[in-house]
């Protein structure tokens, strides 16, 4: 399976802030999501970046808050934007390898905190 | 609306066996899949269910009925790794990954 990479691992952030987490897959693939994961709670999907056009959003989340690039297959991009103390949580980059099943698989995340 | 139901917490034995159940209601079915959540990390993947039966993969086997929206997660001697949270996710119509609240599983010696 493709191994993603995403950065930064974590971060600090004052309320009001804007930060860009990027996310790197070392193969291509059909899909990529963004989630977010509160502590010790189930994965909350974000948006589904689309490659060269806008992504699709869930309930909840809009683009002005977390607008997300795709330039490539491989490349990603979710910021979230205006920060505020809610924010703080994990935010997981995945992808979906091609094929009739296609394992999803993760980055290792990237937790934010806002103060 | 969807739905994916499965314990919030289950503790076991190190050497024991234990089973996590998932019932699951959702619009299509396209697969259903358990992973593995260690506290602080990335889930990852353990199986993947997309006919009805048994799926075996060393240590851990995965169930599926289809009929009955039911899957469970089989652990076979256990160990203290297996220590996480199981998250099971199923894929729906728009091949989507509906997500359950995860089980966090404590293992004891």
């Amino acid at each position: 399976s493709a191994v993603i990479s995403q950065k930064p691992s974590r971060d600090i952030c004052q309320r009001g802030t804007s930060l860009t987490i990027q996310c790197q897959v070392d193969s291509q693939v059909t899909m990529m999501f963004w989630y977010r994961q509160q502590p010790g709670q189930s994965l909350t999907l974000i948006a589904t970046a689309n490659q060269g056009s806008e992504a699709t959003y869930e309930s909840g989340f809009v683009i002005d808050k977390f607008p997300i690039s795709r330039p490539n297959l491989t490349f990603s991009t979710l910021t979230v934007s205006n920060m505020s103390p809610e924010d703080s949580s994990i935010y997981l980059c995945s992808g979906l390898a091609g094929g009739d099943w296609g394992e999803q698989f993760f980055g290792p995340g990237t937790r934010l905190t806002v103060l | 609306g969807q739905n994916i139901d499965q314990p919030t917490e289950m503790t076991a034995t190190e050497g024991a066996i234990v089973q996590i159940n998932c019932t699951y209601q959702t619009s299509g079915f396209n697969g259903l899949f358990w992973y593995q959540q260690h506290a602080g990390e990335a889930p990852t993947f353990l199986s993947y269910n997309v006919l009805d039966g048994l799926e075996e993969k060393g240590r851990f086997s995965s169930f599926l009925s289809r009929s009955k929206g039911y899957s469970y997660l089989l652990l076979k001697e256990l160990q203290m790794k297996d220590s996480a949270s199981y998250l099971c996710a199923v894929r729906d119509s728009n091949y989507q990954l509906i997500w359950g609240a995860g089980t966090k599983l404590i293992i004891k010696p």
